[in-house]
């Protein structure tokens, strides 16, 4: 079973420039979450999707942040300007539903300088 | 903030002994438990967990165990193995927080041949 995709690896931009990630879940799983790993720090969700809609983006910084789900299954994140502060990981997870076990994308690095 | 908390965020273990891993969380609405653990450019992966209704979960040589009244649980590993050397992290979820994850610091586990 193939895991959850990620893309890109890494990301290196300048603040104020913008940046998108995508994401690929396990096949067919409805919840799709993305989270914020800054260095040193636990994973800190960002949003989470039941199929191509929101149930939670309260920690979403919605001024520079978006995300989307279209048709329920990829998703991409959204960075535009990005400032200094944004430089973490970004993961990925999806589960079955959501009250299932969370499976992890490797993540996307991003630096911003 | 944070409602879930790793006060340790280092442990080095000699192989073959035991690894204990502590975890103290605030909010007393969580009512299941997480481990994952994540190795360098990898995404977390689920481990083992556990529910508020129980006070032990065993699997294999992980053992989550986890104390309500003080709002603690602790992560067993016997024996450790120099392969178990990643970062640990703990999550909490419960019914009325969404079922969503939160996540503490994390702990680098150490295992010494």
């Amino acid at each position: 079973e193939a895991g959850v995709a990620q893309s890109p690896r890494y990301k290196i931009i300048e603040k104020r420039q913008s940046v998108a990630f995508w994401c690929n879940p396990i096949s067919g799983h409805a919840t799709l979450y993305w989270y914020q790993q800054i260095l040193g720090q636990g994973p800190k969700l960002l949003i989470q999707f039941q199929n191509n809609g929101v149930v939670d983006d309260s920690q979403l910084p919605k001024d520079r942040f978006s995300a989307e789900r279209l048709k329920g299954v990829d998703s991409t994140l959204k960075i535009q300007p990005a400032k200094l502060e944004d430089s973490a990981v970004y993961l990925c997870a999806s589960s079955l539903n959501r009250v299932n076990i969370q499976y992890f994308g490797a993540g996307t690095r991003l630096s911003v300088l | 903030d944070q409602q879930v908390k790793q006060n340790s965020p280092s442990l080095s273990v000699q192989e073959g002994r035991i690894s204990i891993l502590n975890c103290d969380y605030t909010n007393s609405m969580f009512d299941y438990f997480l481990w994952y653990k994540k190795y360098p450019a990898e995404g977390p992966t689920f481990l083992i967990s556990i529910s508020s209704i129980k006070d032990k979960n065993e699997d294999g040589r992980f053992t989550v165990f986890l104390n309500k009244s003080a709002k603690h649980l602790s992560l067993h590993i016997v024996p450790s193995q120099p392969g178990d050397s990643a970062v640990y992290f703990c999550a909490a979820s419960g019914e009325n927080a969404g079922n969503m994850l939160t996540f503490g610091g994390g702990t680098r586990l150490m295992v010494k041949p």
